[in-house]
């Protein structure tokens, strides 16, 4: 299967600063989705991307569509304690896949009060 | 705001058992899905459902899995023989036709003994 690559693995900061992850794959994408999952809970769709260099926000967060298409970038300004969690890219080829989503490594965020 | 739901939230089985995991995906859509996360891990797809039938299916859909849409509002997952490492948590997702945005419900944790 397709292989995608979140770094960083782990983040630790403080409230207020600001947090930048990616997403990287072995092969294009045509979009690309970011979620939050809390301990014990489903994901939670945060930001979809359809297009390559698109840019697209959603209150504090902003995610990129890498014009490579084997990229992806979420950034999170002023970050708060709700912000803590597990963040997951997930990437679609639908030419090749059709249908089949597949899923990042996982970033996983804890913010300092 | 209509959202995916699944039952049980917690299922026990001991090995050999046959277990069924429901889900209610959100009601106009008409793309479904099961997931799979082992504890730490990553989402693992698992399989797609449309038209009343699979799309597409991963290496770990083998002969032990099925999937059906029983009735207009029912997606069911169901493991034949359960195993061990069949223990995880298993997640339904949904999409609409003119998106690919998938929501997830909130998840069967599955524990075989």
């Amino acid at each position: 299967g397709q292989q995608l690559n979140q770094s960083p693995q782990s983040m630790f900061i403080q409230e207020g600063e600001d947090v930048s992850m990616n997403c990287t794959s072995s092969s294009i994408f045509n979009t690309w989705l970011w979620y939050k999952q809390d301990p014990g809970e489903g994901p939670v769709l945060l930001i979809a991307l359809y297009k390559a260099g698109e840019l697209t926000s959603n209150g504090r967060l902003t995610a990129q569509f890498g014009i490579t298409r084997k990229d992806s970038f979420l950034n999170i300004s002023a970050s708060i304690p709700s912000d803590v969690g597990i963040y997951f890219c997930a990437g679609l080829d639908t030419p090749n896949t059709g249908n089949q989503f597949y899923f990042g490594t996982g970033t996983s965020l804890t913010v300092i009060p | 705001e209509p959202e995916v739901t699944q039952t049980p939230s917690h299922q026990v089985t001991q090995m050999g058992q046959e277990v069924i995991l429901r889900c209610v995906p959100i009601s106009n859509h008409l793309y479904f899905y099961w997931y799979r996360q082992i504890l730490g891990q990553k989402v693992e797809f698992l399989v797609s459902f449309y038209n009343n039938e699979i799309s597409e299916k991963s290496e770990i859909f083998d002969d032990q899995f099925s999937v059906e849409r029983p009735d207009g509002s029912n997606f069911t997952l169901k493991i034949r023989s359960t195993k061990l490492e069949d223990s995880a948590m298993y997640f339904c997702a949904s999409r609409g036709s003119f998106t690919y945005e998938q929501y997830f419900g909130p998840g069967t944790r599955l524990t075989v003994t």
